[in-house]
């Protein structure tokens, strides 16, 4: 059964920082990894998508990567800004399994002035 | 273009009774699901539909009933709330079933608690 761990559970630093978010996953035969975002009270919001086949796709200021060997993918959010305060979540997908994700429990982060 | 819309948006419900969380979309998405959220464990799958017509159980199905008479609805039927299942509530969709078109496009959730 696929587990998916997310460490730290929060995370706080300044506006403008670089900084990374870690996501691991105990079964290396997956489809895909995303990435997502909640925010309070809200429902998710999806980020970024990492195919099996892939190391890492981009979107602005995100970056997020995959190596399936280590059971690992990272989101690197450059210059942090107060907006990117949430939690991200990461979700794994595997072989065989349709669209049926296994969720990490997220990273609370926030991004202070 | 609402997406995946939820209602109720909260619900308070005694032990014992029944209620339905509604999830329609407009996208036209084969795929629907329900997740349930509960602090420390992270979303987890209670039912899928892959179509009309068609529907599985996920991780954690007991004490829930769902159906999918057309693409665009997919509700999640509680017929005997327990205050285990005081939680909120997401009901997602996408394109298609298979594997690599699976972006999910989230409703905002319904919180439900029980008494």
């Amino acid at each position: 059964k696929q587990e998916v761990t997310q460490i730290p559970a929060a995370l706080s630093v300044p506006e403008g920082e670089n900084l990374v978010l870690n996501c691991s996953f105990t079964d290396s035969a997956i489809y895909n990894l995303q990435w997502f975002r909640q925010d309070p009270g809200k429902g998710l919001t999806s980020l970024l998508l990492i195919q099996s086949s892939q190391r890492e796709q981009t979107s602005g200021r995100l970056n997020a990567s995959l190596d399936k060997s280590s059971g690992r993918s990272t989101l690197y959010i450059a210059a942090s800004q107060p907006g990117d305060s949430a939690t991200y979540l990461c979700a794994a997908t595997n072989t065989g399994t349709a669209s049926k994700l296994t969720f990490g429990t997220g990273t609370r982060l926030q991004v202070t002035l | 273009n609402a997406g995946v819309t939820q209602t109720p948006k909260f619900q308070v419900l005694k032990t014992g009774q029944s209620m339905t969380l509604q999830c329609a979309q407009d996208m036209n998405h084969e795929y629907m699901s329900w997740y349930r959220q509960d602090p420390g464990m992270g979303l987890r799958l209670i039912h899928y539909s892959v179509g009309a017509g068609i529907t599985d159980q996920g991780e954690v199905p007991n004490g829930y009933n769902v159906s999918r008479s057309t693409t665009e609805d997919f509700p999640l039927r509680l017929l005997s709330a327990a205050p285990s299942q005081t939680s909120v509530y997401f009901c997602a969709s996408s394109r298609s079933s298979s594997s690599g078109a699976n972006v999910l496009t989230f409703g905002a959730g319904s919180r439900l608690t029980v008494l």
